[in-house]
């Protein structure tokens, strides 16, 4: 099983603010690497997949970044609407996994 | 416009069975793969089990493997989640999502879940 680790899991930041979360794989996932938003009380939604390339009606302050076992997601100016939970999910390999999540708070 | 609504979940015995459905909006469900995926209260998201759009394949999660088993049923847009010999460890949300391709891949969508409380 592909085991993901996230870091940090829980970053205090300020609206406007540049971050950076990262994601480790236990084995090389490729490029098969998608990005989900967990906002509280909803279910998680799309943000990045294939790494790099965002969803569908995702703003281009969302940028995904990395390859193998490596993996970041950049929010270049951070929105009020911006603070919940991010997670990382790996496909490329049976059993899909996540990583326990980052959250981002004020 | 894809729309998951999940149904079946509650409170149930610890060694009892539970089936949970999810009703698909869209005419190209006989495309999709789809998923089950759970999360347990203040946890992250869990993939649980993932059936093939033409059903020739199914994978499953350790955890679960030999206790639940995802169907469909195309004809009805319906995806299935027969859980049996259930455990306490199995209380989450379980969440339907549909998958971009027909033979796995990232989920594109998702339901808006429904809660399993296995509990005596």
């Amino acid at each position: 099983e592909t085991v993901m680790t996230q870091s940090p899991a829980t970053l205090s930041v300020s609206p406007g603010e540049r971050v950076t979360l990262s994601c480790r794989a236990s084995q090389s996932v490729s490029s098969n690497l998608a990005w989900y938003q967990q906002k509280r009380g909803q279910s998680p939604r799309l943000l990045i997949y294939g790494a790099y390339t965002r969803a569908t009606g995702i703003p281009a302050r969302f940028s995904g970044s990395g390859a193998g076992t490596e993996f970041t997601l950049t929010i270049s100016s951070l929105q009020p609407e911006d603070f919940a939970v991010y997670y990382c999910q790996q496909y490329n390999n049976w059993p899909q996994s996540f990583g326990q999540g980052t959250k981002l708070e004020i | 416009q894809v729309q998951l609504v999940e149904s079946g979940g509650g409170v149930v015995q610890p060694g009892g069975s539970l089936r949970l459905s999810c009703a698909a909006s869209g005419s190209s469900f006989s495309n999709w793969g789809m998923h089950w995926l759970r999360q347990a209260p203040g946890k992250g998201p869990e993939w649980v089990t993932f059936i093939r759009n033409d059903e020739s394949n199914r994978y499953y999660a350790d955890s679960v493997k030999g206790r639940f088993t995802i169907s469909r049923d195309n004809s009805k847009n319906t995806l299935f989640l027969q859980m049996n010999s259930l455990r306490p460890e199995d209380t989450a949300v379980y969440y339907c999502a549909k998958d971009r391709v027909g033979f796995g891949d990232y989920t594109d969508h998702w339901g808006q879940g429904t809660l399993v409380i296995v509990s005596s």
